[in-house]
């Protein structure tokens, strides 16, 4: 099925650890966001992508780090990872264009202990 | 910089009840306006959207409208359901194809 997938769904790491969450979206959608999500704070933006080889901060990149060498594929690196980083991170991606709303992946809850 | 602003706090209501939840935001020019709804233990899904002022989004018996006087993006349901219990957010687009989000309000409908 068409959409943006996820991978992994769960992760507990411990402190210190680094790892990469993983997404992926088969549109051909030329923009790619990550976002993580916390109780009562929204969603807010870490990194967003407008096409392959371009990335660029958002709202909160501390600690994270991406890249978009392909399309489809846009993976956010946790460099060296602390308890503030449990959160459930959400990637999505949109066509150009402000008529175009973005598609939503399933999410990844990591837990930092 | 461009924000969106949602009502505080949690919605409860009982079936067959209306539902509003308010939305305003703060932008340079007139981007366009979303609405997300989050489901239990899923990702969010794409509601409704409007383009420019004036325009009306609807799906599923919700529907808002862009008021450029009242920078505001109200949703609306005239008879919610308990399949409707869920997070609903509001968010607008703004430079490079970026998505800002309210802070989001739980609904909950019950029987």
């Amino acid at each position: 099925n068409a959409g943006v997938t996820q991978t992994p769904k769960f992760q507990v790491l411990k402190t210190g650890q680094s790892m990469t969450l993983q997404c992926a979206q088969d549109m051909n959608h030329e923009y790619m966001s990550w976002y993580r999500q916390d109780p009562g704070m929204g969603l807010r933006l870490i990194h967003y992508s407008v096409g392959a080889g371009i990335t660029d901060q958002g709202e909160v990149p501390n600690g994270y780090n991406v890249s978009r060498s392909t399309t489809e594929d846009f993976p956010l690196r946790l460099l060296s990872a602390a308890p503030s980083q449990t959160s459930v991170y959400f990637c999505a991606s949109s066509y150009r264009g402000t008529y175009y709303g973005y598609t939503f992946g399933s999410g990844t809850r990591l837990t930092v202990v | 910089g461009d924000s969106v602003t949602q009502m505080e706090g949690p919605v409860t209501l009982s079936e067959e009840a209306f539902l509003t939840i308010n939305c305003t935001y703060t932008a340079t020019g007139y981007p366009s306006l979303f609405w997300y709804v989050q489901y239990p233990g899923e990702g969010l899904q794409l509601l409704l959207k409007a383009t420019k002022a004036d325009d009306k989004g609807s799906n599923k018996g919700f529907e808002a409208t862009y008021r450029k006087e009242t920078t505001s993006f109200h949703l609306e349901k005239g008879s919610v359901q308990v399949s409707d219990s869920a997070v609903y957010f509001c968010a607008l687009l703004y430079g490079n194809n970026r998505l800002a989000f309210g802070k989001g309000n739980q609904v909950v409908v019950i029987p």
